[in-house]
């Protein structure tokens, strides 16, 4: 049963730490998405990637968040430094893009809480 | 741009019910649509999707969407509602030309005993 992996699944830090969070796909599939969400804003889509390149992170805070590729089994997103305003359930999702873009299929999630 | 919208962000139906969440729709061009179902502590799950296909599409757990142009709508029903039903439901959309899904802000169902 293929599926989709996130690591921590919790995570408690102070302000200023850095975080980082890792997923890993679905083997097979060739895009990823990372998705932050809130009681406040919802299911916010962050980044997304095809093929391990980077399309569309314009739903991400630049100066301290960043996400990569480092190869087709891993994707990680980093906050540096993290903020209480993080503090959000970020989910990692998969899909074979193309013509099947509508799966995506999700990880269970990090729960993150910056104090 | 494309966007949907979900008519009641907490619904409530007795154990047996019908189960009724309203979905519509706003997109420039011919729409895939879907619907996820997230239970606690998980991630979204998909329930069912519309692709240009037959209107009216049978998910998971016995759900049913039927996609209506005229009303931009894609509203997600189950005929009987169960205890285990209880969980929130998302709405989204996406088109051809991208792989990426607009997630509406959820509703989530209450199953009343």
């Amino acid at each position: 049963d293929a599926r989709v992996t996130q690591t921590p699944r919790h995570k408690v830090t102070e302000m200023g730490q850095e975080v980082t969070m890792r997923c890993q796909p679905i083997l097979g599939h060739n895009t990823v998405f990372w998705y932050r969400q809130t009681m406040m804003q919802g299911l916010e889509l962050l980044a997304y990637f095809r093929n391990r390149a980077p399309l569309d992170d314009s739903g991400m805070p630049k100066d301290r968040f960043s996400a990569e590729m480092p190869d087709a089994t891993l994707a990680t997103l980093k906050i540096q430094p993290s903020e209480p305003r993080d503090s959000a359930v970020y989910f990692c999702a998969s899909g074979l893009g193309g013509d099947y873009s509508y799966e995506q299929y999700f990880g269970p999630g990090t729960r993150l809480t910056v104090t | 741009a494309q966007s949907v919208t979900q008519l009641g962000s907490h619904v409530s139906v007795s154990e047996g019910a019908l189960v009724l969440l309203r979905c519509n729709y706003s997109s420039s061009v011919p729409p895939y649509l879907f619907w996820y179902v997230q239970y606690p502590n998980q991630g979204l799950q998909l329930l069912l999707k519309y692709t240009s296909a037959a209107t009216l599409v049978k998910g998971i757990n016995g759900f049913e969407a039927e996609f209506k142009k005229s009303e931009t709508s894609f509203h997600l029903t189950k005929p009987s509602a169960h205890m285990s039903d209880a969980a929130e439901y998302f709405c989204a959309v996406s088109s051809n030309r991208d792989d990426k899904i607009i997630f509406g802000k959820g509703t989530r169902l209450h199953i009343l005993p």
